[in-house]
């Protein structure tokens, strides 16, 4: 099984400000992650596919990069709807589908 | 506009069972591939099985194999995860989705609709 480690478990950032999310795969998946969002609440939300390919609906703030083992997740310039938890997840190998741990992104 | 909707959460006490539906709409259900994505009080999300269109290609995962089943019915949009022998471990929020598929509409990129998800509290 596919371990993925998200860092910083909480991230505090302000209004406008760039955010950068990071996430770690135990083994190559090549570009085969996905990043969602969610809010308390409610059910999370596909942003990002393929490593960098955003999902219908989703900004341009929303960006992902990486490779192999290691994928970022930057929010631009975060606006008061960009708070909530954000999750990696690969699919380059399964079953099973594994998640990171999650990246709380919090307003400081 | 696509709706999945779950239902058949509550509580059940350890060793008990309890079927989850989860009703589409807004799409042709059978050309979807649908899985169930589970998440404990204050956790993440972890994946717990899958099933091809037409209900013939089914994977759990380890943690509930062989007392986890799901399956569908075309004919009434619904998805459904039958479970037994529930453990404490199996409180959780359930949320049914939907696969997104490449371009080609072979693989697995990530899940473009989700259901609002019913909790399942296991507890004597």
């Amino acid at each position: 099984e596919i371990v993925m480690t998200q860092s910083p478990a909480t991230l505090s950032v302000s209004p406008g400000e760039r955010a950068t999310l990071s996430c770690r795969a135990s083994q190559s998946v090549a570009n085969n992650l996905a990043w969602y969002q969610q809010k308390p609440g409610q059910a999370p939300r596909l942003l990002i596919y393929g490593t960098s390919t955003r999902a219908t609906g989703i900004p341009a703030r929303f960006s992902g990069s990486g490779s192999g083992t290691e994928f970022t997740l930057t929010i631009s310039s975060l606006q008061s709807e960009d708070f909530a938890v954000y999750y990696c997840q690969q699919y380059n190998d399964w079953p099973p589908l594994t998640f990171g741990g999650g990246t709380k992104v919090e307003i400081k | 506009e696509v709706q999945l909707v779950e239902s058949g959460g509550g509580l059940v006490q350890p060793g008990g069972s309890l079927r989850l539906s989860c009703e589409a709409s807004g799409f042709t259900f059978s050309s979807y591939w649908m899985h169930w994505v589970r998440q404990a009080p204050g956790k993440g999300l972890v994946w717990v099985s899958r099933i091809s269109g037409d209900g013939g290609d089914t994977r759990y995962a380890d943690s509930v194999k062989s007392r986890f089943t799901i399956s569908r019915d075309n004919a009434k949009n619904t998805l459904y995860l039958e479970m037994s022998s529930l453990r404490d471990e199996d409180t959780a929020v359930y949320f049914c989705a939907r696969v997104k598929t490449d371009i080609s509409g072979n693989y697995y990129v990530g899940y473009d609709y989700w259901g609002q998800g019913t909790l399942v509290t296991v507890s004597s």
